[in-house]
């Protein structure tokens, strides 16, 4: 119930291209989705965050959408850069709590 | 702005060896957190300090493993008689405030262990 479903393992867009990434959870009580992206030698850096109150939030290229009955979540990269070729790792946390779960990670290449 | 910095980056010990893991967080930032992240992995949740105290330990997987933060700045991940399983990437995050999962956590590059 503490886990955070991630797919798919890897992705491989062209540029310009929709990259979308999806993750499930279980627990009700997760009420923070933030996603990280990670690039080889770096450690994660927060992209973009949600809290299951709005149903989408978009900054720029990057649009989290939120169903909160599925309580599922994705991420969708807009218009595909090489430059967005990294692992990308979903994450949600427990209302009034630190602690991330993590997903598996998505390892996405973007051709040029 | 400096960032969060792990020492050493690479660290590779032999069964049995005990090894200690630094991180130095963001300065000004209250909360500090362990994760362990095995290959093809999320980062797992490992210790959690709140300044000096450390407040939760739950995610350590036994008692080989250790941590501390004297000054409320910087930490140490001590894994004592290591075994071959305790190989993965080790990281540390820093957080302004504390206590709240929307406190955005500033990962650090990790230390990679490997125990021969």
């Amino acid at each position: 119930q503490q886990q955070v479903k991630q797919s798919p393992q890897s992705l491989i867009v062209q540029k310009g291209g929709i990259s979308i990434i999806n993750c499930a959870y279980e627990n009700t009580a997760f009420d923070y989705f933030p996603w990280y992206q990670q690039f080889p030698g770096k450690g994660p850096a927060l992209l973009i965050a949600i809290r299951p109150d709005v149903s989408e939030k978009k900054e720029g290229r990057f649009t989290i959408s939120f169903n909160k009955s599925a309580k599922q979540f994705s991420l969708h990269i807009m218009d595909s850069q090489p430059g967005d070729s990294a692992t990308y790792f979903c994450a949600a946390s427990l209302s009034g709590t630190y602690k991330y779960i993590f997903g598996t990670g998505t390892r996405l290449k973007v051709l040029a | 702005g400096a960032g969060v910095s792990q020492s050493p980056r690479y660290k590779v010990t032999k069964r049995g060896q005990d090894v200690a893991l630094r991180c130095d967080p963001i300065s000004g930032h209250v909360s500090l957190y362990w994760y362990r992240q095995a290959l093809g992995q999320g980062p797992e949740f490992l210790t959690y300090f709140n300044y000096e105290a450390q407040q939760d330990k739950s995610g350590l997987p036994n008692d080989r493993f250790s941590a501390e933060r004297p000054e409320g700045s910087i930490s140490t991940l001590t894994i004592q008689r290591t075994e071959q399983r305790d190989s993965a990437m080790y990281r540390c995050a820093s957080s302004f405030l504390g206590g709240s999962g929307t406190d955005t956590q500033y990962f650090g590059p990790g230390t990679r262990l490997t125990v021969l």
